[in-house]
């Protein structure tokens, strides 16, 4: 059973636009959620996170919402920038606890120029 | 820069070897894991460790074991390898008591031949 989905394998998007990556989840005992992106070859980076007591979060470039009615997450992008062309995770947790880290599989987004 | 450091990028093996990835934090992190990614698959939880000579199951633990004899080092084991092992194997942290965000090595790529 999946309980953190990214139902889009993959997203291409040109530069200077928003590029929206979204997530759904089922467990509703998840508090925590993150975003990681990953460049080939290398490990995944934190990219931001948000708490279950809010709907949003921001940081430069960079938004989370969040819809606890709807489980469901995003990660909107703004402007993109061929540089964001990685890998982006989507991840959950119970109780802020890393060893319940639930991840989605992944959704590349492609930023052309 | 605060680190997590695999000691090889890529390696391979042949089926039935005993393979060790060595993995080490310099962020005096309780917490430590072993994931593996597989296209499609997204990021999956193999074993971690919160605390030295302490152990936990992840969602695939099978196949493998772990060993946490210091704080900063996790080791990965692979007592007889098989092909389907083949796979990218990416090590992280967390500190305890601060939120779930990973802190990731940059991955070994082992391939079983």
């Amino acid at each position: 059973d999946q309980q953190v989905k990214q139902n889009s394998p993959s997203l291409s998007v040109q530069e200077g636009r928003i590029s929206i990556l979204n997530c759904d989840y089922t467990n509703s005992m998840f508090d925590y959620f993150l975003w990681y992106k990953k460049y080939p070859a290398e490990g995944p980076t934190f990219l931001i996170s948000i708490s279950s007591i809010k709907d949003k979060n921001e940081d430069g470039r960079f938004t989370v919402f969040l819809n606890k009615s709807a489980k469901h997450l995003s990660l909107h992008i703004v402007p993109s920038q061929p540089g964001d062309s990685a890998v982006y995770f989507c991840a959950a947790s119970v109780k802020g606890g890393s060893e319940k880290l639930v991840f989605g599989k992944g959704t590349k987004l492609t930023v052309n120029p | 820069d605060v680190k997590v450091t695999q000691s090889s990028r890529y390696l391979v093996k042949r089926t039935g070897e005993k393979v060790f990835l060595e993995c080490v934090q310099d962020m005096d992190h309780e917490n430590m894991f072993w994931y593996r990614q597989d296209p499609g698959l997204g990021l999956r939880l193999i074993y971690f460790s919160y605390d030295v000579k302490m152990k936990e199951k992840g969602d695939i633990p099978e196949g493998y074991s772990v060993s946490r004899e210091k704080k900063e080092r996790f080791s990965l084991i692979l007592e007889s390898a098989s092909t389907n092992q083949t796979s990218m194997y990416l090590c992280a942290s967390s500190e305890g008591l601060r939120g779930p965000a990973l802190t990731f090595g940059a991955g070994s790529r082992l391939t079983v031949l």
